[in-house]
């Protein structure tokens, strides 16, 4: 298995691009988060899904959306970015369930120039 | 807000030596995780302690969970140059699939 796969892993974009981070798990996980990862700030939750077709804000969702169409995918876009966009973003599945362990991306590097 | 604060922020040990975490957390919780993440890579799952219990051991690691303090704390015993990493806990709460990260320790072991 793959595991939790995001894509790409390395992006530039200036200010006021667009674009879309790619996350995909294939272990049937039906809950997924996306996270950004800043020097001394630990991960903070952008976006997360408990189900197809059920998403719900973290704790710094603005700038960002998200959709979950299928169990699988969970893409986080970014419809103007900005520098303060600029960050480490991950990816997370995990069970439906009480108690269970996040399985996380190998991130993406993401700079807004 | 974060619901976990971490202390201290940087660990530097010799080979050998215990290296103790900390971390406190504000809201109630089902259970509470810690993580490790090597530089650059995605973070990996290390152990889950319940609310309903107090400590739980994998290998070198030991965790307890005080939920009156809402604080916890990791023991890596006999550190290893390999332990070097960040270590983070995270909250999991009452809102399914919501998992909280407090800011991580950064701890570093020397050979």
């Amino acid at each position: 298995n793959a595991g939790v796969t995001q894509t790409p892993k390395f992006q530039v974009l200036k200010t006021g691009q667009s674009m879309t981070l790619q996350c995909a798990q294939d272990m049937n996980h039906e809950y997924m988060s996306w996270y950004r990862q800043d020097p001394g700030m630990g991960l903070r939750l952008i976006h997360y899904s408990v189900g197809a077709g059920i998403t719900d804000q973290g704790e710094v969702p603005n700038g960002y959306n998200v959709s979950r169409s299928t169990t699988e995918d969970f893409p986080l876009r970014l419809l103007s970015a900005a520098p303060s966009q600029t960050s480490v973003y991950f990816c997370a599945s995990r069970r439906g369930q009480a108690n269970t362990e996040a399985f996380f991306g190998q991130g993406t590097r993401l700079t807004v120039v | 807000s974060q619901q976990g604060e971490e202390d201290p922020q940087a660990l530097s040990i010799q080979e050998g030596e215990n290296a103790t975490m900390n971390c406190s957390y504000k809201t109630s919780i089902n259970n509470l995780q810690w993580y490790r993440q090597n530089s650059g890579r995605g973070l990996v799952h290390l152990i889950l302690i319940r609310s309903n219990e107090r400590e739980k051991h994998s290998g070198r690691l030991r965790v307890t969970l005080d939920t009156s303090k809402k604080s916890s704390s990791l023991l890596i015993t006999a550190s290893r140059a390999a332990d070097t990493a960040s270590y983070f806990c995270a909250t999991d709460g009452n809102q399914g699939g919501k998992l909280i990260f407090g800011q991580g320790t950064e701890l570093s072991v020397k050979p």
